[in-house]
């Protein structure tokens, strides 16, 4: 069973337009959640984490965590081409070793 | 700063062949070490995790093994390659810390298995 669900599996936006991507998670023993990008070819980088209730901003990109509802958001403003790219939610249960939970990603396309 | 260093970049190889692929974190002591499994496009597999020197857990069963010879090295190898084993392979540390650490990749070995 997948712990880690994300939505849509594909988006597109135009440039500058903003782009919104969703995950959810079904383990109620995730607290702590992260967003990465991947490159075609690249290795995932770290975006952004959020572990407490609210949101979140850094530069162009705000992240929305509700632990109610165990649901984080990722939205890209003024979306560029350079965006484009795969996202993942990663979900975490927390200190000590950690067991990094990721979901099956967002495809996004970002149109000049 | 720390870095991650994973070679070799891509590999073809024959089905039945070994395999030996390897990662070198520097500038983090005793990092708690990953190898993540991707398929094209597809989601990010944990295949083992190591916290310590000479101890790794597996994750999955995928006839691969991992070792961890030194502190800041960790290896991934099979003695017979699969057709199932191509795809893109991750390796990543993360601290050990008081509280949740983030998780930071290498740039990946693209392996296809002929």
């Amino acid at each position: 069973q997948q712990k880690v669900q994300q939505s849509p599996e594909s988006l597109s936006v135009p440039e500058g337009g903003m782009a919104s991507l969703n995950c959810t998670s079904s383990d109620r023993n995730f607290q702590y959640f992260w967003w990465y990008r991947q490159h075609s070819g690249e290795g995932p980088k770290a975006l952004m984490s959020i572990f407490s209730d609210g949101d979140k901003k850094e530069g162009r990109f705000t992240a929305h965590l509700n632990k109610a509802s165990l649901h984080v958001s990722l939205h890209i403003r003024d979306s560029q081409p350079s965006d484009s790219a795969l996202y993942f939610c990663a979900a975490s249960e927390g200190t000590g070793y950690q067991n990094f939970y990721f979901g099956k990603g967002t495809s996004l396309t970002v149109i000049p | 700063a720390q870095t991650i260093h994973q070679w070799p970049v891509a590999e073809i190889k024959a089905v039945g062949s070994p395999l030996s692929l390897g990662c070198t974190i520097k500038g983090k002591s005793s990092p708690n070490l990953y190898w993540y499994w991707q398929a094209t496009g597809g989601t990010l597999q944990q295949l083992f995790y190591s916290i310590t020197v000479g101890q790794v857990e597996s994750v999955v069963q995928l006839n691969l093994s991992a070792s961890r010879p030194k502190d800041d090295q960790f290896i991934l190898s099979t003695e017979k390659l699969l057709l199932s084993h191509s795809g893109f392979y991750l390796c990543a540390w993360s601290r050990l810390g008081p509280s949740a650490e983030t998780l930071y990749f290498g740039s990946g070995t693209r392996l296809t298995v002929l």
